[in-house]
């Protein structure tokens, strides 16, 4: 089945550094999500896209709808401890049903 | 009220037991899912609940029953379940119209010994 390819894998980084991660599919998507997931906790929606080349914020968060539709990118401003966690980009293929999950970014912040 | 609440938090349960994980939400989502997640891994896909119908069931093995006995609420029996069953088994809610924003809960962590 489709599978979607999340980098870098893992991250570690100095508070205060910016981090981008991004997301790649091999078709065309409608919808990308992005989550982020604390140890023993579910995932908690970040942001949501469902237009190619939307740039849509939440707070220092940045996320992107690529314009091929095969790709979606988040960026993170001036990190924190509290960043910690594995972020998920997940999708929906155009003509797909469920939700679609990337491997996973690990990020690591030190103070 | 964003919050989709998941009982017990942590469960022990041996191979011949029977046990339910329950799952509630008051967004007036009409949607309703079960993943499973296994350490460091994405969530996959268990059932879908549309409606409190059954819409997808992504080939899971029978001793995993779901139920939907209302629009609030999402079950998962477990029977006779093996080790390898062990995971964080997490629910998600959306909107009908807006499938793919799903909202989840904590999760209740499963051991099965």
């Amino acid at each position: 089945g489709q599978q979607l390819n999340q980098s870098p894998q893992s991250m570690f980084i100095q508070e205060g550094e910016d981090v981008s991660m991004n997301c790649t599919s091999s078709s065309i998507f409608n919808t990308w999500l992005w989550y982020k997931q604390d140890p023993g906790e579910g995932p908690v929606l970040l942001i949501a896209l469902y237009k190619a080349g939307e740039l849509t914020s939440n707070g220092r968060l940045t996320a992107q709808f690529g314009i091929t539709r095969k790709d979606s990118f988040l960026n993170i401003s001036a990190s924190i401890p509290s960043d910690v966690g594995i972020y998920f980009c997940a999708g929906r293929e155009q003509a797909g049903t469920a939700l679609i999950f990337g491997k996973g970014t690990t990020l690591s912040v030190s103070s | 009220d964003t919050e989709v609440t998941q009982t017990p938090k942590h469960l022990v349960m041996g191979m011949t037991n029977k046990k339910s994980l329950k799952c509630e939400q008051h967004m007036g989502h009409r949607a309703m899912y079960w993943y499973k997640q296994k350490a460091k891994k994405p969530p996959e896909l268990m059932f879908v609940y549309s409606y409190e119908k059954l819409s997808i069931n992504e080939s899971v093995p029978s001793r995993f029953s779901p139920e939907c006995p209302n629009s609030s609420l999402l079950n998962l029996h477990l029977h006779a379940l093996q080790p390898e069953d062990s995971a964080l088994y997490l629910c998600a809610s959306s909107r009908r119209d807006r499938a793919y924003e799903q909202y989840f809960g904590p999760g209740t962590r499963l051991t099965v010994t």
